[in-house]
């Protein structure tokens, strides 16, 4: 299958610092990209589709303003988390598609520690 | 709108015994339907996926997983279970399309023990 990279695979940050996540499709051109909260025994919550070259669209309760997205290549998507604090620690994780595929490919995730 | 179901949050089974994992999907239109494996600390690797064509399908690892339309079931099964299962398992649905976002069960974490 497609390879996707996602970097870091930890973090940890100070509060109320900004820390970027990148998700990267290494062998294919990824016109649509997820990205994905998991919290501690929970399942994956999906917080944003991004479509190259368009704004995100972030799912209901997420805050854009909070959680940029950018996907300005086929190949790269970057998720930053503005003026971290604690109670965003938590487990990223980004998937890639494209339209031939019938499904899309999960990054490594990102641990994200808040202190 | 679409949604998953996974039965069990927890399931306890002996080495050498048969893994059931149990999901169902509620899905407006046909769905393409997906197994994901969970190691700690890592991303999801795909074990299966339906998207159309035969029912039964086979995954890796000795997985299997059976799409039966009228009980809105994909069901994950693995004759024999050995330690290296023990992980978190995710069913997910979408409509066609890999394009499309995933909408995950609450998962079932599968112990197996000795």
């Amino acid at each position: 299958g497609a390879v996707v990279s996602q970097h870091p695979s930890r973090v940890i940050c100070k509060s109320g610092t900004s820390v970027k996540i990148e998700c990267r499709s290494l062998d294919f051109q990824a016109t649509t990209m997820f990205w994905y909260r998991q919290f501690p025994k929970k399942s994956l919550m999906l917080m944003a589709t991004s479509n190259e070259g368009s704004k995100a669209t972030y799912e209901q309760g997420v805050e854009k303003d909070k959680f940029l997205i950018n996907h300005a290549s086929l190949t790269l998507s970057t998720l930053t988390v503005t003026s971290a604090h604690p109670e965003d620690s938590s487990f990223y994780i980004c998937s890639a598609s494209d339209w031939v595929n019938t499904e899309a490919f999960f990054g490594q995730g990102t641990r994200l520690t808040v202190v | 709108a679409q949604s998953v179901t996974q039965l069990g949050s927890h399931v306890s089974v002996s080495e050498g015994a048969l893994v059931l994992l149990r999901c169902n999907y509620s899905s407006s239109v046909p769905p393409y339907l997906f197994w994901y494996v969970q190691y700690p600390n890592q991303g999801l690797q795909l074990l299966l996926k339906y998207t159309t064509g035969a029912t039964l399908v086979k995954g890796i690892n000795g997985f299997e997983a059976e799409f039966k339309k009228s009980e809105t079931s994909f069901h994950l099964t693995k004759p024999s279970a050995h330690m290296s299962d023990a992980a978190e398992y995710f069913c997910a649905v979408t409509p066609s399309g890999g394009y499309n976002k995933l909408i995950f069960g609450a998962g079932t974490r599968l112990a197996v023990h000795p």
